[in-house]
């Protein structure tokens, strides 16, 4: 079974600029957590989608956006990019809502660097 | 005030020794408690997890909980050079995960 992929896995953007990244959970999984890691502030939830639905969100400014498709697959979006995104961008899948089935399964990342 | 707490370390144990890993949360997120271990440049994966109070044994690892203290932690038996990575403890509160920084283990041969 396939598990978790990310693409692009590495992204070097520029400050102001905006960047879109993908994640396609692993076959049958309908929930799709992003998550933000940097060596300071460690695992950040950014939001989960649920069968196309937002069901939470994270701390984060209204620059960082998302959405899911009918075939599970989810992209986030980052408009106007700053230095302090420069992180690696995890997502995870669940066969159910995150908090119902508790078990998160993780894609290798998006690392993005802004410059 | 951040809501889970682990110390970074670098935590540096021989092989053979038991490693012992600790986590603090606050009391707005206390349902249910994970590690992760994450190697480096690799992705986070679940390893243990843990519900009520007590210890809950799987293989070398055992998990502990005590929920009046705030407090989890994770203990690794017969520690081996393969286990040397970062291990993130992981708070289910409300409806969302909250993760610590990660304490980095290295595992001396």
């Amino acid at each position: 079974k396939a598990g978790v992929t990310q693409t692009p896995r590495y992204l070097i953007k520029t400050r102001g600029q905006q960047v879109t990244l993908s994640c396609s959970p692993i076959s049958g999984h309908r929930s799709v957590s992003w998550y933000q890691q940097t060596p300071g502030q460690g695992l950040q939830f950014l939001f989960e989608y649920f069968s196309e639905t937002q069901r939470n969100k994270g701390n984060f400014p209204g620059r960082f956006s998302g959405r899911q498709f009918s075939n599970s697959r989810s992209e986030m979006n980052v408009s106007t990019l700053e230095l302090g995104d420069s992180a690696l961008y995890l997502c995870a899948s669940s066969p159910l809502p995150a908090v119902r089935s508790y078990e998160q399964y993780f894609g290798p990342g998006t690392r993005l660097t802004v410059t | 005030q951040k809501e889970v707490e682990q110390n970074s370390g670098p935590l540096s144990v021989p092989e053979g020794a038991i490693a012992s890993l600790n986590c603090t949360y606050s009391d707005r997120v206390s349902q249910s408690f994970f590690w992760y271990r994450q190697y480096s440049g690799k992705s986070p994966e679940l390893i243990m997890s843990i519900y009520s109070n007590g210890d809950k044994e799987d293989g070398r690892f055992t998990a502990q909980l005590n929920k009046a203290s705030q407090y989890v932690s994770l203990l690794i038996r017969d520690s081996q050079p393969s286990d040397s990575a970062t291990y993130l403890c992981a708070v289910l509160g409300g409806n969302q995960f909250y993760f610590g920084t990660g304490t980095s283990l290295t595992v001396i041969p």
